[in-house]
Order: C-alpha cells, then structure tokens, then sequence
C-alpha cells in the first residue's frame, strides 16, 4: 500500500474535466509538504507535471492545475484529450518513521 | 537540455547485488540531488534514495541496510548498488534529478528482473 493514496482509474471523454485525488496523512501533505505531480505516458519516463503544490513547468498546458487542502492534493485536468491519457503520480514528504520522499499508486486516465 | 542515461545489468539471481549507472548529460552533478526510484510490477513508484555531487545521501529507511549510492564526478554519473536482491526487488528502475523536493528530469527506466 503506497503511502498516499490515488485512486487507481478515472475516465473521461474528449472535452471533460476530470479529477485525480491524492490523500497524504498529518505527517505528510498534512503537515505542509509540498505536493508535486507527474505524468507518464506511454512507454515513457514519468515527467514532472505539478511542482510545488500547484506550479507548472514551462510547456506544460494550463489545462493542468492542482491544489491541496488539509491532508489532500488533488489534479484537474480540464478540456481532456487523447494525448492526457497517461498514469499520474503524486509525490510528497512523509516526516513519519523517520522520514522518507513518499509517491502515491499512480491513477490510470483513460479518455473515452 | 538535462538528459539521463541509465543503464546495469538487467537480470539477477536472488543474493545477487543490483548495479546501475546513470549519467547526466547537459548539465553538471553540482548543486542537485541525483535519485532513485524505483516501480514494481502492479504497484505505485518507489523512492530509494538520492546522492549529491560530494557523496551525501538520503535514503528509503526500508531499503537502507541493503543500499550502496555513489557519485563519479569526472565522468559526470551517480551509481546505486542494492545487496542482496530477492524478486521483490524486480521492477523499473529509474534515475532522476532532484530540485527542491521534485525530481524534474527522468531517466529513462531501466527493467530489472531477479529470478533464479
């Protein structure tokens, strides 16, 4: 069980919004670690898509955004196409047991 | 451009030790953590550890009796070893440059398979 928690699909058709949900602990998100996402294609490495909460890097559509509240993250892509069909992975710090970088399962976004 | 090249045997037997390279092009080792991680078949990403230019290191509490990072600055290239490999231990493992908390350049993946 990965330390935080992503559900493992979410769908959607070409033009929807979808969301992709991260749950950390009061040891992680909830104690104000930073949140950071990423996107893997296909037979790709995973890229970074979110850093620092809600920033995007340079080249990445601003149909990608993403917040936190309390002990949760959460990434919204909106306007969904085909090519956002990838696995997406949340990232955080966990200061617990004596602290580790701490990954979710990764979500599966299938585009209908 | 910063690019990754990973490579390292990709089969072992069970006790064997597990060795990767990876080295970085377009940019130097200096003022960064270089990571590891590490993804399982069926399950989400692992992180390992990470190493900087002068050799310090932070590592996964779970894996740190088995793990052996190191750094090589003149051929621009960080290495991880893990002892003592079982086939809990097969997955894709990657390489990654660390800023702040984010790993923002990738490697990219490299299959490692323990069976006897």
């Amino acid at each position: 069980q990965s330390p935080l928690t992503q559900p493992p699909s979410v769908s959607g058709a070409p033009g929807q919004r979808v969301t992709i949900s991260c749950i950390g602990s009061s040891s992680s998100i909830g104690a104000g670690y930073d949140v950071h996402w990423y996107q893997r294609l296909p037979g790709e490495a995973p890229k970074l898509l979110i850093y620092d909460d809600i920033n995007r890097p340079s080249g990445v559509p601003d149909r990608f955004s993403a917040s936190r509240s309390g002990t949760s993250a959460s990434l919204v892509i909106t306007g969904l196409q085909a090519e956002d069909e990838a696995d997406y992975y949340c990232q955080s710090y966990d200061s617990g047991v004596r602290g580790s970088v701490v990954f979710g399962g990764g979500t599966k976004l299938t585009v209908l | 451009q910063v690019q990754l090249q990973l490579w390292g045997a990709g089969q072992l037997k069970p006790s064997e030790t597990l060795s990767l390279t990876c080295a970085v092009y377009g940019g130097s080792l200096s003022g960064y953590y270089w990571s590891w991680i590490r993804q399982s078949p069926g399950k989400g990403l692992e992180w390992i550890g990470e190493i900087n230019h002068r050799g310090s290191t932070n590592n996964n509490p779970s894996l740190m009796s088995r793990i052996t990072m190191s750094v090589d600055t003149s051929k621009n290239q960080f290495s991880l070893k893990l002892h003592s490999v079982t086939a809990a231990d097969t997955a894709v493992y990657y390489c990654a440059r660390v800023t702040k908390w984010y790993r923002d350049y990738w490697g990219q993946g490299s299959l490692v398979t323990v069976s006897s």
